[in-house]
């Protein structure tokens, strides 16, 4: 059972413009939810995170969004560059727990010039 | 801040051979450190937990006879991959926590390309 799931294997966007890459979760008693960015051959990039009291979180170019009452969560990159091109896991843990990371299948991003 | 290293980054070796993978946090001690494997375009899927100076924790399905994990100490865990066979071929990937905090992310090595012959 996949409790959280990343349902777009891959997005393409043109630099400059909105990427949205969308996560949703299962597991209601998950309160904490990151963005990991990752390249080939590499281990993941902690990008952003959110915690459940809150609805969104802002770093720079990248905003989390998170809809507790439809158990979804967004990563808005704007604008977009190409060295955003990466896979994109989405990832949910909760206070109290194992502190065991759950990870979506991710997304491939391919912003183009 | 908040670096994690993995060593070595890539192992090709035959079957039957036991290798050493190595997990460090360079700037920050980890109470708690994670190992996980990722197979060609799936998820990182977890492996096991590791504890400074207690046992590691599996997860289902995971020998732990087969990936023997040593945590000894706050800044060191170590992943040895047992009488490696060519099913055990993956990408192993290593992660840590700041020591006693909580909704703080984890943070990753950049992982050990294992390929076994």
């Amino acid at each position: 059972d996949q409790q959280v799931k990343q349902n777009s294997p891959s997005l393409s966007v043109q630099e400059g413009r909105i990427s949205i890459l969308n996560c949703d979760y299962t597991n209601s008693m998950f309160d904490y939810f990151l963005w990991y960015k990752k390249y080939p051959a590499e281990g993941p990039t902690f990008l952003i995170s959110i915690s459940s009291i809150k609805d969104k979180n802002e770093d720079g170019r990248f905003t989390v969004f998170l809809n507790k009452s439809a158990k979804h969560l967004s990563l808005h990159i704007v604008p977009s560059q190409p060295g955003d091109s990466a896979v994109y896991f989405c990832a949910a843990d909760y206070q109290g727990g194992s502190e065991k990371l759950v990870f979506g299948k991710g997304t491939k991003l391919t912003v183009n010039p | 801040g908040a670096v994690v290293s993995q060593h070595p980054s890539r192992v090709i070796c035959k079957s039957g051979t036991s290798v050493k993978i190595e997990c460090r946090s360079l700037d920050f001690q980890a109470t708690t450190m994670f190992w996980y494997r990722q197979f060609p375009k799936q998820s990182l899927m977890l492996m096991a937990t590791s504890n400074e100076g207690s046992k590691a924790t599996y997860e289902q399905g995971v020998e732990k006879d087969k990936f023997l994990i040593n945590h000894a100490s706050l800044t060191l865990s170590t992943l040895t991959v047992t009488s490696a066979h060519p099913e055990d071929s993956s990408f192993y990937i290593c992660s840590a926590k700041v020591g006693g905090s909580s909704n703080q992310p984890q943070h990753f090595g950049d992982g050990t390309r294992l390929s076994i012959l």
